[in-house]
Parts: C-alpha cells; structure tokens; sequence
C-alpha cells in the first residue's frame, strides 16, 4: 500500500514551452502533497505543499507563476513548468501525505524534464 | 532554520566492510522527527527509518543501524557486512512541529560498494 506514481517518468521539451507533471496517490487519499526539486548529485529542495482544494504554498525563492500548482482532487497534484527554459531541467519528485495512516509522507518514482 | 549536514560527500568501501554515514542536524524545536532515505541510480527514494526527538533508543534492522543523539545532534546511520547493492545516495531529513510534514534534506552521501 501507499503507492505514489508520477507521470511522466521523463520529458524533454523545448525552452518556452510548458510542461506538465502529475502525481498520483494509487491507493489511498493525500490530503496533502509536496513537490520537490532536485539537480544532479544535490539535495531534494521542497518547492511547494499543496492541500487538496486550496491554494498551493510556496516555498521562498520558487516563482508561483512559473510552476503552477494544482490539487484538484484526493490522489492527484499537477505541477506544471511554464515557459520552460534550460535551467529548469532538473528531477522533480512529488510525495504524498495521508493522514489517515499516520503523518508519513510517500514518494513519488520522479520525473526527469529536460529543456532543449 | 532547520539545517542537515552530511559531512561525507562520497564513501568507497569494499564489500563487506562496515561504513557509516554521519548525519548532524540543527533545529530550535524541541519535538522534530529525524529520516534516512536512500536513494539509487533508478532515483527512487526508499524510506528507511523514522526517529521522533523523544525516542533516543539505537535501533537495528538487519544490516542496518542508527544511533541517534540528541547531546551531539547527530543521527548516524550504519551498514554492516556492505553489499554492491547497497551503492546509492543516502540523505538524512528532518521535519519539525510534530508532523512529518516539510522535510529539510542534507546534501547526501554517495556510498559505492565495490567488490
């Protein structure tokens, strides 16, 4: 149990385009899920929480126009790159939080974008 | 601020040899909840352990080991017996307010397993 998807697993796209990450809870509810940034051979650096049905909080120095957030529903988050650039490929993981089972968050598999 | 030092950037052991991965943390907060993940070339993070400020006792799993103290700061983790399958990158987290919620990730330690 507790199983957290991404899709996709990678994407490459062309600087000023948008790309779109989902993160899905398979088999229970995230009332809440994070979304995290990581270059290669650094550390995971939190972007954003995002509560299901509210406005996604954003950590300092992240762009909210530029990464939009989405938590539309209970087992799903979307973080979508806008205007992309090269400097915004990187590893973006999203995890998932349920309180029903305690406060542990699960993570996603990743999503590697690339910008051309 | 919360802080997570990883001091070790990179570990080479051979297999079978013991190595342990240093972890010292800052935090004001008196209740706070300590990680190790491991992370492999796949990307995945695997969750490895949950320590909670309260809860000093070491714990073992297998080949695994943790010792934390509070009177350092420090939560140490240890491989016994290393295997090829145990190179990856490890990172210590901590998250604090009583919640594993916003976790604060040290820079990682790259552990190679060589035969």
């Amino acid at each position: 149990g507790a199983v957290v998807s991404q899709h996709p697993s990678w994407v490459i796209c062309k600087s000023g385009t948008s790309v779109k990450i989902e993160c899905r809870s398979l088999d229970f509810q995230a009332t809440t899920m994070f979304w995290y940034r990581q270059f290669p051979k650094q550390s995971l650096m939190l972007m954003a929480t995002s509560n299901e049905g509210s406005k996604a909080t954003y950590e300092q120095g992240v762009e909210k126009d530029k990464f939009l957030i989405n938590h539309a529903s209970l087992t799903l988050s979307t973080l979508t790159v806008t205007s992309a650039h090269p400097e915004d490929s990187s590893f973006y993981i999203c995890s998932a939080r349920d309180l029903s089972r305690g406060d542990e968050q699960y993570f996603g598999p990743g999503t590697r974008l690339t910008v051309t | 601020a919360q802080k997570v030092t990883q001091a070790q950037t990179e570990i080479s052991v051979v297999e079978k040899e013991d190595v342990t991965l240093d972890c010292v943390y800052e935090t004001r907060d008196t209740t706070y909840y300590l990680f190790w993940y491991k992370q492999p070339p796949s990307g995945e993070l695997v969750f490895l352990i949950r320590r909670n400020s309260f809860d000093e006792q070491n714990e073992i799993s297998g080949r695994y080991s943790w010792n934390f103290q509070k009177s350092t700061s420090s939560f140490n983790f240890t491989i016994t017996a290393s295997q090829v399958v145990d190179s990856a990158v490890y990172f210590c987290a901590l998250s604090v307010g009583g919640t594993a919620s916003k976790l604060t990730f040290g820079t990682g330690t790259r552990l190679q397993v060589t035969l």
